[in-house]
Order: structure tokens, then C-alpha cells, then sequence
């Protein structure tokens, strides 16, 4: 089954800096990669995605790219505010079986610094 | 509502119970998913319906555990014999069904938090 690792577990930078966040994959079936922000207490919530046949994507201060190649991609954050403070979580998703599962890394705890 | 929404948000339960949890998708998805989510990890598959329909319970971790969606919209996951290794939060998801090789966005509800005691 698909394997997604995620570094670093904690990133801390201050305000108005750049975070990135990196997540490898196993799976080369996988196409599709969600990323989720989520705040204590409550669930994931979608922030960005991105699909096999796409390089990078863009929406305002958040970017992903996807290397398929080397199976990674990676969450770049712009302009961090402290409202960005929260753990993101990567994900693949392999469609082109029976499967229909997400498969989660284990988490980036991001501390944005006023 | 216009969110996934779970009830309860917090159960406790002594070990040897049974639990039932509940999760409203978003109206007119019909992909609903259950995932585990143990203190400081990812969220893990349990299962999937598309409507009424279970397609994937690969994720299930023991028999004790059960999810069902009979009219294709509100489901129900549930826990025999609760065990303190059962204790995490139980989030819910929903999408529209998208095609086999496009995929929808999974929107998740905020869980609820079993303590098994």
C-alpha cells in the first residue's frame, strides 16, 4: 500500500518568513495530493491540491509542487502569519485500483513567531 | 448544515461498552469516509460507502468495529466491547464522486474524541 512521509515534524519561523514542508510517497499510482491544515480541536481542513498531471499549483500565499519523478511535493507557505499556526498534514490518494483511501503523513506541527 | 457534522464531539466510555458514533455528510455527497486520528498522527482510513454501498473496510482494525449508511446520506460508525486502545478521534469526510481517475476533495467534520476508560 502507499507510504507518505513528511519533514519536519515542527517548524518554527517568524512572521513574514517562508515555511515549506516536504512529503515523499511510495505508491507511483498515486495522482492526487491534498493539503490539510488543522487547528486543535477541530478536523482537517483542505488548504490546497494538486494532481499528477500538474507541476504547481498557486493560490494566493500557498504553493505546491509535485515532482513525480522523484515522488515528493512540497508545501510552500509565503508571508507567514501567526494565524498560519497549525499542524498540515500531506496526502496521496491512488484511484487506479479499487482502492478509494487517503494515506496521511504524520503531521508538521508550524509555529509562526510574532 | 453547509460542513460535515459529527455527534457527539466528546464521548467517554467505560472499556466493555458499546459506542455509536454519528456523522452528517455534506448534502448531495455521496462519497462519506471514517478515519482514526491517534494524538499527534495523521488520520488513518477506516472505511468508505459511496451511498448506501461499503465499498473499502480495509481500515477496520478489529470485528468489534462497524459502519453502516442504510438511506446513502447520514452513517453511523460503531465500537462492540470498546477497548482503551480504541480511545482517539473518529473523524468523518464526505466528497461528490468524482470519477476513477479525477478526484474530489475529501471535507472532513471535526470528530469526536472517545476516551475509553
Amino acid at each position: 500500500g502507499e507510504n507518505v512521509e513528511q519533514h519536519p515534524s515542527t517548524l518554527s519561523v517568524q512572521e513574514g518568513d517562508s515555511a515549506v514542508i516536504k512529503c515523499t510517497y511510495s505508491d507511483s499510482a498515486s495522482n492526487y495530493f491534498p493539503w490539510y491544515k488543522q487547528e486543535l480541536g477541530k478536523g482537517p481542513q483542505l488548504i490546497i491540491d494538486i494532481r499528477s498531471n500538474v507541476g504547481e499549483k498557486k493560490d494566493q500565499r500557498i504553493a505546491v509542487t509535485l515532482n513525480k519523478t522523484a515522488k515528493h511535493f512540497s508545501l510552500h507557505i509565503t508571508e507567514t502569519q501567526p494565524e498560519d499556526s497549525a499542524v498540515y498534514f500531506c496526502a496521496a490518494w491512488d484511484s487506479s485500483g479499487s482502492a478509494r483511501q487517503l494515506t496521511f503523513g504524520s503531521g508538521t506541527q508550524l509555529t509562526v513567531l510574532p | 448544515g453547509a460542513g460535515v457534522s459529527q455527534s457527539p464531539r466528546y464521548k467517554v466510555a467505560k472499556r466493555g461498552q458499546d459506542v455509536a458514533l454519528r456523522c452528517d455528510p455534506i448534502s448531495g455527497h455521496v462519497s462519506l469516509f471514517w478515519y482514526q486520528q491517534a494524538l499527534g498522527q495523521g488520520p488513518e482510513f477506516l472505511t468508505y460507502f459511496q451511498n448506501e454501498a461499503q465499498l473499502d473496510k480495509s481500515g477496520l482494525p478489529s470485528d468489534r468495529f462497524f459502519a453502516e449508511r442504510p438511506e446513502g446520506s447520514v452513517s453511523t460508525l460503531k465500537i462492540q466491547r470498546t477497548q482503551q486502545e480504541d480511545s482517539a478521534v473518529y473523524l468523518c469526510a464526505s466528497s461528490s464522486p468524482g470519477t476513477s481517475y479525477s478526484n474530489q476533495p475529501q471535507h472532513f467534520g471535526d470528530g469526536t474524541r472517545l476516551s475509553i476508560l
